[in-house]
């Protein structure tokens, strides 16, 4: 596709449902990040990927967050046992990157999870 | 980790003033200060970045200037109108990329 996509666009979760969020990032784009936006605040980092591997994690608020980029391109936020102050819109981004670390970076559209 | 100031939280202008939106940020490795703008209910937008062999860097009426001694950057939008109305975030970035906490700007017409 043209830019980065995010799905589900909604989700409602049940407290204490696990849930998975897919982010497909722009073809050949080596970076992706993402970020937890709760409502009139900015984009906070949650986690860091190079390829397949994960540089950066210590954004995840706790150990119910695990994200995963198994082959380099798309990428799986998985929240186990969701609370509700896991509600929020979470962002992926990705960056071409090629070894600098100066590349404009790319959002989804966001996926907006809420937990009742 | 990097950490990104940015102040002011919301500001209100006059259409045609000028705006500034100022961030500082902790991590001195960082070389890549990007800018974006998000509307409401939409995905963040890149419009302006600077690197940091850079100190400032126009577009139209939009600017940035980068003290990298100071560990500050600013943005300037000049001429402003009512559809700059968004909220506009700040980012520096080393091996990830942080941002700030947003300025909502709001032009009056």
């Amino acid at each position: 596709g043209a830019g980065v996509s995010q799905s589900p666009r909604y989700k409602v979760a049940k407290r204490g449902q696990d849930v998975a969020l897919r982010c497909d990032p722009i073809s050949g784009h080596v970076s992706l990040f993402w970020y937890q936006q709760a409502l009139g605040q900015g984009p906070e980092f949650l986690t860091y990927f190079q390829n397949e591997a994960q540089l950066d994690k210590s954004g995840l608020p706790s150990d119910r967050f695990f994200a995963e980029r198994p082959e380099g391109s798309v990428s799986t936020l998985k929240i186990q046992r969701t609370q509700q102050e896991d509600s929020a819109v979470y962002l992926c981004a990705s960056s071409l990157d090629r070894g600098r670390r100066e590349s404009e970076a790319f959002f989804g559209q966001g996926t907006r999870l809420t937990v009742v | 980790g990097e950490n990104v100031e940015q102040h002011p939280s919301t500001l209100s202008v006059q259409e045609g003033d000028s705006a500034v939106i100022k961030c500082t940020y902790s991590d001195s490795a960082s070389n890549y200060f990007p800018w974006y703008k998000q509307e409401l209910g939409k995905r963040p937008q890149l419009i302006i970045d600077i690197r940091s062999n850079v100190g400032e860097k126009k577009d139209q009426r939009i600017a940035v200037t980068l003290n990298k001694t100071a560990k500050h950057f600013s943005l300037h939008i000049t001429e402003t109108q009512p559809e700059d109305s968004a909220v506009y975030f700040c980012a520096a970035t080393f091996n990830d990329m942080r941002f700030g906490a947003g300025t909502r700007l709001t032009v009056k017409p």
